[in-house]
């Protein structure tokens, strides 16, 4: 059965530190990796990743994928209290529809 | 990106009834999808939502209990049916832009009493 396993489940750290999300994945027709942040209702989305071993990177945050491991992590240095978020990441599958199964989330608590 | 609008934001309902959700984007996209986050749980793809088809459902949903409308290429709906306290969730639609990203429109948060 198709899964997506993310880990921490919950996550506390001070301001300014730096904290790594991992995301684990076996997904069949595997074509992507998708990392969404969810604040209140609507996911907003990161990053997509196709290819192993390179970065993608939006200010403070980066993503990488490893395609042999099925495997990735989401970097967020400095983090600040609005970082405070659930961060999903999502398997893409399937023909021409990329369809997405998600994990359960990172809850990240970034406190003062 | 795209601008994509859900109504209604919440809504509070009795068992029993039924509640149609309805998902608006600003432009023509071919993929839509409707997912469901029940408390404390991840997103649940419900089913794809094709202009002229009929939706494709994943395992555990049916029509009967989740019909689904797609009559143009920037509009869908969700209804619930014959909702019980079960049916308690977020709902949210999303669209397929840029060949492979979906983007999420901003929820329907829904209680059934």
């Amino acid at each position: 059965e198709d899964k997506v396993v993310q880990s921490p489940l919950s996550l506390v750290v001070h301001e300014g530190d730096t904290v790594t999300l991992n995301c684990s994945y076996e997904v069949t027709n595997f074509r992507s990796l998708l990392w969404y942040k969810q604040e209140k209702k609507a996911p907003t989305f990161l990053f997509m990743l196709t290819s192993s071993g390179i970065e993608k990177k939006s200010g403070r945050l980066s993503s990488i994928l490893d395609k042999k491991e099925l495997f990735s992590i989401l970097n967020i240095t400095a983090t600040q209290t609005g970082d405070s978020a659930i961060y999903l990441c999502a398997g893409g599958y399937g023909g021409a529809t990329n369809k997405l199964i998600f994990g359960t989330g990172t809850l990240l608590a970034v406190q003062p | 990106s795209a601008v994509i609008s859900q109504k209604p934001s919440r809504d509070i309902c009795q068992r029993g009834t039924s509640l149609t959700i309805q998902c608006q984007v600003d432009s023509q996209v071919t993929m839509m999808f409707w997912y469901r986050q029940q408390p404390g749980q991840s997103l649940t793809l419900i089913a794809t939502a094709n202009q002229g088809s009929e939706a494709t459902y994943e395992s555990g949903f049916v029509i009967d209990k989740f019909p689904i409308s797609r009559p143009n290429l920037t509009f869908s709906t969700l209804t619930v049916s014959n909702m019980s306290p079960e049916d308690s969730s977020i709902y949210l639609c999303s669209v397929l832009l840029s060949g492979e990203t979906q983007y999420f429109g901003p929820g329907t948060r829904l209680l059934v009493l």
